[in-house]
């Protein structure tokens, strides 16, 4: 199984400032193979990023993300306030199929 | 516009079976670039992929080890959804339960989810 850490468990930042959010595979993955979402309280995970690098649709350019092998970021260039949310990244292949990391908090400082 | 709406009872006794359904607008269970997956989320195991239905020429299914031999999904195309079935479920299961749609590697549409609970 790959399993995917995600650091920091919780980020305390404030608008306008920038966001870094790491996730970490156990064996190296493929890049097309990596995504990210966001969750807000009591919402379903939104697609933002795929292929580690790829917004999905709608998603502000403000959100990028990057990486290769074994560690991948996710950054927020500057955070609007209704980007405080829970961010999770995910990975395909292997066994089970899919595999999420444990999630970054970033709230409000 | 994808649409997946999930419907199907929150409360269950330890042994009983799970049983939820995921109605699809805007698309088709037998699309033949896409998946159809169940996947849940609890504090304690974080969110989790269950399995998946899909047709390429015929109908797969695939599931996680961890509840393999209890999960059955089954798509319906008369009426375009898909279910979950989780046999001899524990307060383990307890979760939240989404259905979403996967184009290979990853999740862009996603059910609203039903928090299931499983309590004697």
């Amino acid at each position: 199984e790959i399993v995917l850490t995600q650091s920091p468990g919780t980020l305390s930042l404030s608008p306008g400032e920038r966001a870094t959010l790491s996730c970490r595979a156990s064996q190296s993955i493929d890049t097309i193979d990596l995504a990210w979402y966001q969750q807000k309280r009591g919402q379903a995970p939104t697609l933002l990023i795929y292929g580690t690098s790829s917004r999905a649709t709608g998603i502000p350019d403000r959100f990028s993300g990057s990486g290769s092998e074994t560690d991948f970021t996710l950054t927020i260039s500057r955070l609007e306030p209704e980007d405080f949310a829970v961010y999770f990244c995910q990975q395909y292949g292997g066994s089970p199929l899919y595999t999420f990391g444990q999630g970054t908090k970033l709230e409000t400082k | 516009q994808v649409q997946l709406q999930q419907s199907g009872p929150g409360l269950l006794k330890p042994s009983q079976t799970l049983s939820l359904t995921c109605a699809i607008s805007g698309d088709s269970v037998s699309s033949q670039s896409a998946t159809w997956n169940w996947i849940r989320q609890s504090p304690s195991r974080g969110l989790e992929w269950l399995g998946r239905t899909h047709f390429k020429s015929k109908w797969y299914s695939e599931s996680a080890i961890s509840v393999r031999g209890r999960i059955t999904i089954i798509p319906d195309t008369s009426k375009n959804q898909f279910s979950l079935q989780l046999n001899s479920v524990t307060p383990e299961d307890t979760a939240v339960y989404y259905c979403a749609r996967a184009q290979v590697e990853n999740f862009d549409y996603w059910g609203q989810g039903t928090l299931v609970t499983v309590s004697s």
